[in-house]
């Protein structure tokens, strides 16, 4: 599974857009790009997952890059409720549930 | 809305005991899963299933064993307790839809913080 690169921590003032980016250079034709957030002291929750398009959902938006390599996750409006731990992670698709989580990025969301 | 549901949040237990985690899932998925979560560490896969009786190691099985008797249940064993299985556990499950193997995503419990004095 190819390797992502986060940074470690962000600020969003709240009702602003968050927009965390995600690295992974080393992506290959099969991969998917999965996005999952933790909230302090809960298990991790799933937002989106896409392939090449960009894809929206009620929670978020995800914009890959035309060249795959990299991709950003979009909290159109962020609440305080949004402050958590979000996870970038690549892999195929498979039935096997061995997500690498990684150290993700640290959102804190400020009124 | 899926549930996954961990027996215990929070559980403390002496070195050498054996240590049974349980967790139940309500939507009828195939495959289940036990990680831990440790800082500096993430998440760290010990074992899955994807159908009743099956289980796969994944990568730290070692100190751990799981059971599935049911499909809705996913058993989590600590043989021996020991100090360096202090950790949050956290169960997930996984649907596959179209009957293709593919999965899709991961709905996961609260976890239990289990300390190991």
């Amino acid at each position: 599974d190819a390797k992502t690169t986060q940074p470690p921590s962000m600020d969003c003032a709240e009702g602003r857009a968050a927009n965390l980016p995600c690295n992974h250079s080393t992506i290959s034709g099969n991969e998917y790009v999965y996005w999952y957030r933790q909230i302090h002291s809960q298990g991790p929750q799933y937002i989106i997952h896409g392939l090449k398009n960009n894809e929206t959902n009620e929670m978020a938006s995800l914009i890959i890059t035309e060249d795959r390599k990299s991709s950003t996750l979009i909290l159109p409006h962020a609440t305080l409720r949004d402050t958590a731990v979000y996870y970038c992670i690549v892999r195929v698709r498979s039935n096997t549930g061995k997500l690498i989580f990684g150290q993700g990025t640290t959102l804190q969301v400020k009124p | 809305d899926v549930k996954v549901t961990q027996s215990s949040r929070y559980l403390v237990k002496r070195t050498g005991e054996k240590v049974f985690l349980e967790c139940v899932q309500d939507m009828d998925h195939e495959n289940m899963f036990w990680y831990r979560q440790d800082p500096g560490l993430g998440l760290r896969l010990i074992y899955f299933s994807y159908d009743v009786k099956m289980k796969e190691k994944g990568d730290i099985p070692e100190g751990y064993s799981v059971s599935r008797e049911k499909k809705e249940r996913f058993s989590l064993i600590l043989e021996s307790a020991s100090t360096n299985q202090t950790s949050m556990y956290l169960c997930a499950s996984s649907f596959d839809p179209a009957g293709t193997g593919v999965m899709l995503r991961l709905f996961f419990g609260s976890g239990t913080q289990l300390s190991v004095l």
